[in-house]
């Protein structure tokens, strides 16, 4: 299995405070990414980053932000959650070697 | 920009029975494509993929998928099915280009029942 974990795996929260999720990856992987997955939308692309300090947005980026500061870590920040913001969060990591992506156990977020 | 349609949320069929589950792609330019397996409380994991080559991929727990560019479907397909195949299956796209950004279908719950 693909060396990727999640921090923490559940928090709940309250509406308005910032919460952070962590990514940690041991592959040296070039490429990661976070989704959101919710009932009927499957997963969706929140930010993505192509190395370190390098960053973009995905489909659904409104409301988070994201840091690299090195390889091996890709930090979710929720500025000011919401309830909208319960979901589902999964980190991802690309090999380009296999075109394909490792998914971590995911983070469950509540948001009160 | 990519789509997917998975055009059944829901699929229940009896064990040892085949089963299909449906995907459909829109994309204006050359695609990967994906199917992840997601069992209860658990993440995805990578069921099989097209890159290019042969059109029919095999890959584990006896799954297979036929690619079909002229009608932009990935289905996937057991011909016996076991109770532990009871899941959550999403068909994904990528481009060919660097950075490999998936967009996902919305989910096949697949409940294999005695």
């Amino acid at each position: 299995d693909a060396g990727i974990t999640q921090s923490p795996r559940h928090k709940v929260t309250e509406t308005g405070t910032p919460v952070t999720l962590r990514c940690h990856q041991t592959e040296n992987h070039r490429y990661m990414y976070w989704y959101r997955q919710d009932p009927g939308h499957g997963l969706r692309l929140i930010h993505y980053s192509y190395g370190v300090k390098d960053t973009d947005k995905g489909e659904v980026s409104d409301g988070y932000s994201v840091s690299r500061s090195k390889t091996e870590d890709f930090l979710l920040t929720l500025e000011s959650a919401t309830s909208s913001q319960t979901s589902v969060y999964f980190c991802a990591i690309y090999g380009t070697g296999n075109n394909e992506q490792f998914f971590g156990p995911g983070t469950r977020l509540t948001v009160l | 920009a990519q789509s997917v349609t998975q055009l059944d949320s829901q699929v229940p069929v009896f064990e040892e029975a085949p089963v299909e589950l449906r995907c459909n792609y829109s994309s204006s330019v050359s695609v990967y494509l994906f199917w992840y397996v997601q069992y209860p409380n658990q993440g995805l994991q990578l069921l099989l993929k097209y890159l290019s080559g042969s059109t029919l991929v095999k890959g584990i727990n006896g799954f297979e998928a036929e690619f079909n560019k002229s009608q932009t479907s990935f289905h996937l397909r057991k011909p016996s099915v076991h109770i532990s195949d009871t899941a959550e299956y999403f068909c994904a796209v990528s481009g060919t280009g660097g950075g490999n950004k998936l967009t996902f279908g919305t989910g096949t719950q697949l409940k294999v029942e005695l």
